[in-house]
């Protein structure tokens, strides 16, 4: 069965400092990955999503993700982290039109 | 384009008590995806609906029912209300449900509180 799975429940980084989300896939076949982004109180945002055509994908915000297969790992990062980064961010592959989703990461940007 | 709509944005019923909640779509858009989010199990999806058809079903109870109309607008029911029923419930929608590569787009989401 497909899945995804997110390290890290939290990350705090200071504001200009590099941000790493990390996200491993599970699959059999070639997936078919995203990153949503949601604020509070909101529905979830696309960052960016990976369909085979490019192994680095970049999305909005500054927000770019590297697919490498070796080690099964779709990693969100943004060199310069910015306030309103503050957010919580997901994870999914898609799997007979439904998205799986993994548990999500809290980012947190310091002063 | 508008984005999608979901009404109410908020609610709150009581145990026992029967929901509806309304989505509706990016227009020119056909699959919609409904999906509950909680704090203690995240996000899970509901159903999906292309054309009016269930298409897939996540493993919620009977308690949980959709459906789509012509117009692409879909809504959920859910009956007998329990407390653990509280929760985000997100709806999205993509263009032709072709399935894998195909982005859907999340509406505001409705936040039910069952007391």
């Amino acid at each position: 069965a497909q899945s995804v799975t997110q390290l890290g429940s939290h990350v705090s980084v200071s504001e200009g400092a590099l941000v790493l989300l990390r996200c491993n896939y599970s699959s059999s076949v070639p997936p078919y990955l995203f990153w949503y982004v949601q604020y509070p109180n909101q529905g979830l945002q696309l960052l960016l999503k990976y369909t085979s055509a490019a192994t680095l994908v970049k999305g909005i915000n500054g927000f770019e993700a590297e697919f490498k297969k070796s080690e099964t790992s779709f990693h969100l990062t943004k060199p310069s982290a910015h306030m309103s980064d503050a957010a919580e961010y997901f994870c999914a592959v898609i799997v007979s039109y439904k998205l799986i989703f993994g548990s999500g990461t809290r980012l947190l940007v310091r002063p | 384009k508008a984005g999608v709509t979901q009404t109410p944005r908020y609610l709150i019923k009581t145990r026992g008590q029967q929901v509806t909640l309304s989505c509706s779509p990016i227009s020119g858009h056909r699959s919609v995806s409904w999906y509950q989010q909680t704090p203690g199990q995240g996000l899970q999806f509901l159903f999906e609906y292309f054309s009016e058809t269930q298409r897939n079903k996540g493993n919620f109870p009977g308690r949980f029912s959709g459906r789509q109309f012509s117009n692409s607008r879909s809504e959920m029911n859910v009956s007998t209300l329990e407390l653990g029923d509280s929760a985000l419930y997100l709806c999205a929608s993509s263009p032709s449900g072709s399935g894998r590569e195909e982005t859907q787009y999340f509406g505001p989401g409705t936040r039910l509180l069952v007391l």
